[in-house]
């Protein structure tokens, strides 16, 4: 079964500081895609980005980017010049092929909450 | 707004009581999904619909029920609440292309006593 590990828990850095949440998955499946969402304490979930298997270029958004590899099964999230309104809880998913029943299926991390300090 | 809807926002049942939440999606997605997400624990699927009047069981469905009668709707039921359904739940739906991503209602948070 598809498997998302988000191994840190909590991070806190001070504003301007730049910030790495790591993200390892598990999954059978040759196609699949790699998501990354943020929870703001209002609780909404909001898409960051989007990224299929077969694309491993990194990808950069403003402050945002995101670290792609295959070999090691990861997809890091790397915000630079973190800023207070950053502060949130990241979660990781990832949803393949290989949950039966015809469906795809978003597996979730844990999470990582993330404070930034003023 | 295009989107999904989940009602009611907030609910507080006794233990025993029952209940149904509604998923509404004006989108023409074809798949559905209701998470529950705990502290720590991430969101955990806990049934989806691939389609009208198909359901599925997730990772934690016992103790709920879903129902998918029309395509744009999707019902989660506590036939009698337990405290350990205490939990904010939040419902998806997407199209069949994963490219296309996912949308997430706003959330219902429950609470069992």
């Amino acid at each position: 079964a598809q498997k998302v590990t988000q191994a840190q828990t909590e991070i806190s850095v001070v504003e301007k500081e730049d910030v790495t949440l790591d993200c390892v998955y598990e999954t059978r499946d040759t196609t699949y895609y790699l998501f990354w969402y943020k929870q703001p304490p209002s609780g909404e979930l909001v898409l960051l980005i989007i990224r299929n298997s077969f694309d491993e270029q990194n990808e950069i958004s403003g402050r945002y980017s995101w670290n792609f590899q295959k070999s090691t099964s990861s997809f890091n999230f790397t915000i630079t010049a973190s800023q207070v309104v950053d502060s949130a809880v990241y979660f990781c998913a990832l949803s393949d092929a290989y949950s039966g029943a015809g469906s795809y299926q978003l597996t979730f991390g844990k999470g990582t909450k993330l404070s930034v300090i003023p | 707004n295009a989107g999904v809807t989940q009602t009611p926002k907030f609910r507080v049942l006794k233990t025993g009581q029952s209940m149904t939440l509604l998923c509404a999606q004006d989108m023409n997605h074809e798949y559905m999904y209701w998470y529950r997400q705990d502290p720590g624990m991430g969101l955990r699927l806990i049934h989806y619909s691939v389609g009208e009047g198909t359901t599925a069981k997730g990772e934690v469905p016992d103790g709920y029920n879903v129902s998918r009668l029309k395509k744009q709707n999707f019902l989660l039921g506590l036939e009698s609440a337990a405290p350990s359904q205490t939990s904010v739940y939040f419902c998806a739906s997407s199209y069949q292309d994963q490219r296309r991503g996912y949308t997430f209602g706003s959330g219902t948070r429950l609470t069992v006593v």
